[in-house]
């Protein structure tokens, strides 16, 4: 049964671009995360949100930015794409740490 | 960031036979190691997990198995079948922080 919700399921776009992906869970989870895995199939923590509060923040590149309204809702920005952001960006929740992370279906982007 | 290493990184085994597959960490402080199998096309999803407290659980076929003093975790399928071919993601999670997952490995039963 799918409870954390991603749009779109894919997306393709030009070198310069801005893309925005949404991320939604009922699950009435505390914690939201973003994970980008790359064609040889590496998933690598992006950003980690708790409560509204960003908690985690891996070294990604500054054209990425995570934006919440809700503890429901984590979104992803990338001011303007590269060709190596070409990867399925996975949004995860959980009730907490030391828990089942729950995955979306993914959005898979491609970078022209 | 710390590493969690995983090998092999492709395993391909006789169906009902069984397949291992280890993964180490780094950080001595991880307490929580999760295992997700992701099927092509689908997102990952936890078939098992481990805590810092334990050193084996087993969930019918599936089998893990921490060893803290040596970083080292496992997971074991016995009696493997054909569904069972997909990739197979080790983790580990420092508490309050976030899961590092291992480079995956991809499984193969053949008949």
């Amino acid at each position: 049964e799918t409870a954390v919700f991603q749009t779109p399921n894919y997306h393709v776009t030009q070198v310069g671009n801005e893309v925005s992906f949404n991320c939604k869970q009922t699950l009435g989870h505390d914690t939201m995360y973003w994970y980008k895995q790359d064609s040889k199939k590496l998933l690598k923590i992006m950003f980690s949100y708790n409560n509204k509060q960003l908690i985690v923040n891996e070294t990604v590149p500054r054209r990425f930015s995570p934006q919440s309204s809700d503890k429901a809702h984590l979104n992803l920005r990338i001011k303007s794409v590269e060709p190596e952001d070409s990867a399925v960006y996975l949004c995860a929740s959980s009730p907490g740490s030391q828990n089942t992370l729950y995955f979306g279906a993914g959005t898979r982007l491609s970078v022209l | 960031g710390e590493q969690v290493e995983q090998l092999p990184s492709i395993l391909r085994v006789q169906e009902r036979s069984s397949a291992s597959i280890n993964c180490t960490y780094e950080n001595s402080a991880s307490n929580y190691f999760p295992w997700y199998k992701q099927e092509p096309g689908e997102n990952p999803k936890l078939i098992i997990d481990i805590r810092s407290n334990m050193e084996r659980k087993q969930i019918q076929g599936l089998i893990v198995l921490l060893d803290k003093k040596a970083k080292r975790f496992s997971l074991h399928i016995t009696d493997t079948q054909p569904a069972d071919s997909a990739m197979y993601f080790c983790a580990a999670e420092d508490s309050g922080t976030y899961q590092r997952f291992g480079t995956g490995t991809k499984l193969q039963v053949v008949p």
